[in-house]
């Protein structure tokens, strides 16, 4: 899983307890995401991170918050789970850097964290 | 309209099949093109990246892209049931800070 670990891998909680999930990159790269995936709708990115303390919201932003006080840590918070939340939330880094074909603006996923909220 | 269309499926071939797998896209700024593969409860896996038009070949897989259609596919030859699984496309454009999935398409290969 090109040097992501995600803790903890699976998690049962309940409505209205706050939720903390890890992301943990070896590589140093600088792009951070958290994505979630469910049936039907594919991957779809929560917030993304472009460098420590730099952080911008996705397309499913709304419930979540991130942050990155290390280059190699990337937290997501919900800070009051809701049963739409429960799902599989991935990970991903990106060297992203900018422009020549040589650039390899690729991601690396995670192996995924469970999350399912009663 | 969806920045990226993948057709679901499902795709059920036998072993030894030609499998094509395809996805449109309706940004022209895209020019990095990758393709995934996800088992069952697993993360996706990079299988190919592109960048920019033309063809990639690694072992039975083979990327192409074709920017003037905008439309890109996976070609995987003599297909085993180890291919088995869900493929992602995904893309995105020179700055790189936000990337595009289609919604996978799954593949059952049958011995």
């Amino acid at each position: 899983d090109a040097g992501i670990t995600q803790s903890p891998r699976h998690k049962v909680t309940e409505t209205g307890t706050p939720v903390t999930l890890r992301c943990h990159q070896t590589e140093n790269h600088r792009y951070m995401y958290w994505y979630r995936q469910d049936p039907g709708h594919g991957l779809r990115l929560i917030h993304y991170s472009y460098g420590v303390k730099d952080t911008d919201k996705g397309e499913v932003s709304d419930g979540y918050s991130v942050s990155r006080s290390k280059t190699e840590d990337f937290l997501l918070t919900l800070e009051s789970a809701t049963s739409s939340q429960t799902s599989v939330y991935f990970c991903a880094i990106s060297e992203s850097s900018r422009g020549t074909p040589l650039a390899k603006n690729i991601q690396y996923f995670g192996a995924g964290t469970r999350l399912s909220v009663l | 309209q969806k920045e990226v269309e993948q057709d679901p499926g499902p795709l059920s071939v036998p072993e030894g099949a030609i499998v094509s797998l395809n996805c449109t896209y309706s940004n022209s700024a895209f020019q990095y093109f990758m393709w995934y593969r996800q088992y069952s409860r697993k993360g996706p896996e990079l299988l190919m990246y592109t960048y920019s038009s033309g063809n990639k070949e690694d072992g039975r897989f083979t990327a192409q892209v074709d920017k003037s259609s905008k439309y890109i596919s996976l070609f995987i030859r003599d297909s085993q049931p180890s291919d088995s699984a869900t493929y992602l496309c995904a893309m995105t454009s020179n700055t790189g800070n936000q990337f595009y999935f289609g919604t996978g398409t799954s593949l059952t290969v049958i011995p």
